[in-house]
Protein backbone atom coordinates (compact mmCIF):
# COMPACT_ATOMS: atom_id res chain seq x y z
CA UNK A 1 0.00 0.00 0.00
CA UNK A 2 0.86 3.61 -0.67
CA UNK A 3 1.68 5.47 2.22
CA UNK A 4 0.37 8.86 3.40
CA UNK A 5 1.37 11.65 1.01
CA UNK A 6 1.23 15.55 1.38
CA UNK A 7 1.69 18.27 -0.26
CA UNK A 8 3.17 20.35 -1.50
CA UNK A 9 6.96 19.35 0.92
CA UNK A 10 7.71 23.20 1.54
CA UNK A 11 6.44 26.20 1.33
CA UNK A 12 7.71 30.14 1.77
CA UNK A 13 4.58 32.56 2.59
CA UNK A 14 4.27 35.99 3.64
CA UNK A 15 2.74 37.31 6.99
CA UNK A 16 -0.90 37.72 6.24
CA UNK A 17 -1.01 34.96 3.57
CA UNK A 18 -3.08 31.80 3.61
CA UNK A 19 -1.98 28.70 2.74
CA UNK A 20 -3.76 25.10 2.16
CA UNK A 21 -2.26 21.82 2.81
CA UNK A 22 -3.06 18.63 1.75
CA UNK A 23 -2.96 15.02 2.80
CA UNK A 24 -3.59 11.54 1.14
CA UNK A 25 -4.20 9.20 4.05
CA UNK A 26 -3.58 5.19 3.08
CA UNK A 27 -6.12 3.65 1.55
CA UNK A 28 -8.68 2.64 3.62
CA UNK A 29 -7.89 4.14 7.04
CA UNK A 30 -11.27 6.98 7.52
CA UNK A 31 -9.29 9.15 10.30
CA UNK A 32 -6.78 11.91 9.08
CA UNK A 33 -4.99 13.67 12.13
CA UNK A 34 -2.96 16.89 11.68
CA UNK A 35 -0.17 17.97 14.08
CA UNK A 36 2.10 21.03 14.44
CA UNK A 37 6.00 20.02 15.02
CA UNK A 38 8.33 23.08 15.82
CA UNK A 39 11.51 23.38 17.98
CA UNK A 40 10.45 24.84 21.06
CA UNK A 41 6.81 23.29 21.36
CA UNK A 42 7.96 19.79 19.76
CA UNK A 43 4.65 17.72 18.06
CA UNK A 44 1.14 19.23 19.19
CA UNK A 45 -2.27 17.85 17.89
CA UNK A 46 -4.08 20.60 16.01
CA UNK A 47 -7.46 18.19 14.84
CA UNK A 48 -8.39 14.57 13.59
CA UNK A 49 -11.31 13.81 11.19
CA UNK A 50 -13.55 11.07 10.67
CA UNK A 51 -15.75 10.01 8.12
CA UNK A 52 -15.53 13.80 7.19
CA UNK A 53 -16.41 15.08 10.64
CA UNK A 54 -14.03 16.98 12.84
CA UNK A 55 -13.90 14.40 16.17
CA UNK A 56 -11.29 15.82 18.27
CA UNK A 57 -9.47 19.44 18.61
CA UNK A 58 -6.59 20.40 19.99
CA UNK A 59 -5.98 23.57 21.46
CA UNK A 60 -5.17 25.90 18.51
CA UNK A 61 -6.96 29.51 17.18
CA UNK A 62 -9.28 29.48 15.07
CA UNK A 63 -7.36 30.53 12.05
CA UNK A 64 -6.43 27.13 11.69
CA UNK A 65 -9.05 24.89 9.76
CA UNK A 66 -9.34 21.82 8.05
CA UNK A 67 -11.87 19.41 6.74
CA UNK A 68 -11.84 15.99 5.05
CA UNK A 69 -13.79 14.58 2.07
CA UNK A 70 -15.37 11.72 1.29
CA UNK A 71 -12.39 9.89 -0.25
CA UNK A 72 -10.54 10.49 3.23
CA UNK A 73 -8.27 13.10 1.79
CA UNK A 74 -7.75 15.78 3.94
CA UNK A 75 -7.01 19.69 3.90
CA UNK A 76 -5.80 22.15 6.56
CA UNK A 77 -6.03 25.70 6.20
CA UNK A 78 -3.99 28.69 8.18
CA UNK A 79 -5.51 32.11 6.69
CA UNK A 80 -4.04 35.25 7.83
CA UNK A 81 -0.62 33.78 8.68
CA UNK A 82 1.69 34.72 11.89
CA UNK A 83 5.86 34.12 11.56
CA UNK A 84 4.91 31.91 14.82
CA UNK A 85 3.12 29.32 12.65
CA UNK A 86 6.25 28.70 10.57
CA UNK A 87 6.78 24.93 11.59
CA UNK A 88 6.45 21.13 10.22
CA UNK A 89 3.39 20.19 9.38
CA UNK A 90 1.99 16.30 9.60
CA UNK A 91 -0.86 14.64 8.64
CA UNK A 92 -1.40 10.78 10.05
CA UNK A 93 -3.80 8.39 8.98
CA UNK A 94 -5.21 5.32 10.73
CA UNK A 95 -8.25 2.84 10.83
CA UNK A 96 -10.24 4.06 13.40
CA UNK A 97 -8.61 7.04 15.25
CA UNK A 98 -5.28 7.58 17.46
CA UNK A 99 -6.49 7.04 20.82
CA UNK A 100 -7.70 3.23 20.08
CA UNK A 101 -5.61 0.54 20.98
CA UNK A 102 -5.49 -0.19 17.45
CA UNK A 103 -5.35 3.07 16.29
CA UNK A 104 -1.56 3.02 14.91
CA UNK A 105 -0.67 6.28 13.44
CA UNK A 106 1.01 6.30 9.97
CA UNK A 107 2.41 9.65 9.45
CA UNK A 108 3.28 11.39 6.12
CA UNK A 109 6.64 13.77 5.58
CA UNK A 110 5.37 16.67 6.57
CA UNK A 111 5.00 20.00 4.69
CA UNK A 112 7.66 22.63 5.75
CA UNK A 113 6.33 26.10 6.20
CA UNK A 114 8.40 29.00 6.39
CA UNK A 115 6.63 32.21 7.49
CA UNK A 116 8.64 35.57 6.36
CA UNK B 1 -2.77 20.08 32.52
CA UNK B 2 -1.26 17.34 31.26
CA UNK B 3 2.40 17.30 31.32
CA UNK B 4 5.11 14.67 29.55
CA UNK B 5 8.61 14.73 30.09
CA UNK B 6 11.11 13.50 27.76
CA UNK B 7 15.03 13.84 28.44
CA UNK B 8 15.67 16.71 26.16
CA UNK B 9 19.47 15.85 26.19
CA UNK B 10 20.62 13.58 23.80
CA UNK B 11 21.60 10.26 25.06
CA UNK B 12 24.53 9.24 23.41
CA UNK B 13 25.81 5.45 23.75
CA UNK B 14 28.03 2.69 22.63
CA UNK B 15 27.17 0.60 19.91
CA UNK B 16 25.70 -2.88 21.33
CA UNK B 17 24.97 -1.53 24.90
CA UNK B 18 21.26 -1.25 25.72
CA UNK B 19 19.46 2.52 25.00
CA UNK B 20 16.79 3.44 27.81
CA UNK B 21 14.75 6.53 27.21
CA UNK B 22 12.50 7.67 29.55
CA UNK B 23 9.21 9.24 29.76
CA UNK B 24 7.59 10.84 32.70
CA UNK B 25 4.02 12.04 33.15
CA UNK B 26 1.84 14.01 35.47
CA UNK B 27 -1.49 13.41 36.72
CA UNK B 28 -3.77 10.74 35.75
CA UNK B 29 -2.94 7.85 33.89
CA UNK B 30 -2.92 7.38 30.31
CA UNK B 31 -5.47 4.63 28.68
CA UNK B 32 -2.76 3.65 25.89
CA UNK B 33 1.33 4.86 25.96
CA UNK B 34 2.89 4.76 22.28
CA UNK B 35 6.72 5.03 21.27
CA UNK B 36 7.68 6.54 18.03
CA UNK B 37 10.64 6.81 16.03
CA UNK B 38 11.73 9.57 14.06
CA UNK B 39 14.20 10.61 11.66
CA UNK B 40 15.08 14.39 10.55
CA UNK B 41 13.20 15.57 8.00
CA UNK B 42 11.22 12.65 8.05
CA UNK B 43 7.36 12.04 10.14
CA UNK B 44 7.43 9.91 13.22
CA UNK B 45 7.24 5.94 12.97
CA UNK B 46 4.88 4.12 15.19
CA UNK B 47 7.02 1.49 17.35
CA UNK B 48 4.97 0.20 20.00
CA UNK B 49 1.95 0.36 22.14
CA UNK B 50 1.43 -0.37 25.51
CA UNK B 51 -1.92 -0.58 27.44
CA UNK B 52 -2.75 1.25 31.19
CA UNK B 53 -2.69 -2.64 32.45
CA UNK B 54 0.38 -4.19 31.11
CA UNK B 55 3.16 -3.94 32.41
CA UNK B 56 5.93 -4.52 29.57
CA UNK B 57 5.55 -5.19 25.95
CA UNK B 58 8.75 -6.42 23.74
CA UNK B 59 9.26 -6.34 19.74
CA UNK B 60 12.62 -7.95 18.64
CA UNK B 61 15.03 -5.40 20.60
CA UNK B 62 12.46 -3.15 21.79
CA UNK B 63 11.16 -3.41 25.49
CA UNK B 64 8.71 -0.60 26.61
CA UNK B 65 7.70 -0.70 30.40
CA UNK B 66 4.90 0.91 32.05
CA UNK B 67 4.50 1.95 35.76
CA UNK B 68 1.48 3.83 36.83
CA UNK B 69 2.72 4.16 39.95
CA UNK B 70 6.07 5.98 39.21
CA UNK B 71 3.78 7.61 36.27
CA UNK B 72 6.98 6.81 33.81
CA UNK B 73 7.44 4.69 30.55
CA UNK B 74 10.80 3.02 29.81
CA UNK B 75 11.91 2.55 26.17
CA UNK B 76 14.50 -0.23 25.62
CA UNK B 77 16.78 -0.74 22.49
CA UNK B 78 18.81 -3.54 23.41
CA UNK B 79 22.38 -4.43 21.08
CA UNK B 80 22.14 -0.61 19.92
CA UNK B 81 23.19 0.14 16.22
CA UNK B 82 24.21 3.06 15.02
CA UNK B 83 21.02 2.76 12.64
CA UNK B 84 18.83 3.14 15.99
CA UNK B 85 20.53 6.34 16.03
CA UNK B 86 16.96 8.91 15.77
CA UNK B 87 14.79 10.79 18.27
CA UNK B 88 12.09 8.94 20.16
CA UNK B 89 9.40 10.24 20.95
CA UNK B 90 6.50 9.31 23.62
CA UNK B 91 3.21 9.62 23.12
CA UNK B 92 -0.33 9.26 25.22
CA UNK B 93 -3.86 8.80 25.42
CA UNK B 94 -5.52 10.07 28.02
CA UNK B 95 -8.70 8.15 27.65
CA UNK B 96 -9.56 5.71 25.02
CA UNK B 97 -10.67 7.48 21.63
CA UNK B 98 -9.15 11.20 22.41
CA UNK B 99 -6.14 12.93 21.16
CA UNK B 100 -2.85 11.51 21.25
CA UNK B 101 -0.40 13.86 23.33
CA UNK B 102 3.43 13.64 22.18
CA UNK B 103 6.27 14.33 24.63
CA UNK B 104 9.22 16.38 23.52
CA UNK B 105 11.37 13.60 22.39
CA UNK B 106 14.48 12.18 22.91
CA UNK B 107 17.18 12.61 20.40
CA UNK B 108 19.95 8.86 21.21
CA UNK B 109 23.25 8.79 19.30
CA UNK B 110 24.75 5.14 18.80
CA UNK B 111 28.42 5.48 18.38
CA UNK B 112 30.07 2.53 16.66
Amino acid sequence: KAGVTQTPRYLIKTRGQQVTLSCSPISGHRSVSWYQQTPGQGLQFLFEYFSETQRNKGNFPGRFSGRQFSNSRSEMNVSTLELGDSALYLCASSLHGPGLADGTQYFGPGTRLLVL
Amino acid sequence: SQKIEQNSEALNIQEGKTATLTCNYTNYSPAYLQWYRQDPGRGPVFLLLIRENEKEKRKERLKVTFDTTLKQSLFHITASQPADSATYLCALVYSAGNMLTFGGGTRLMVKP
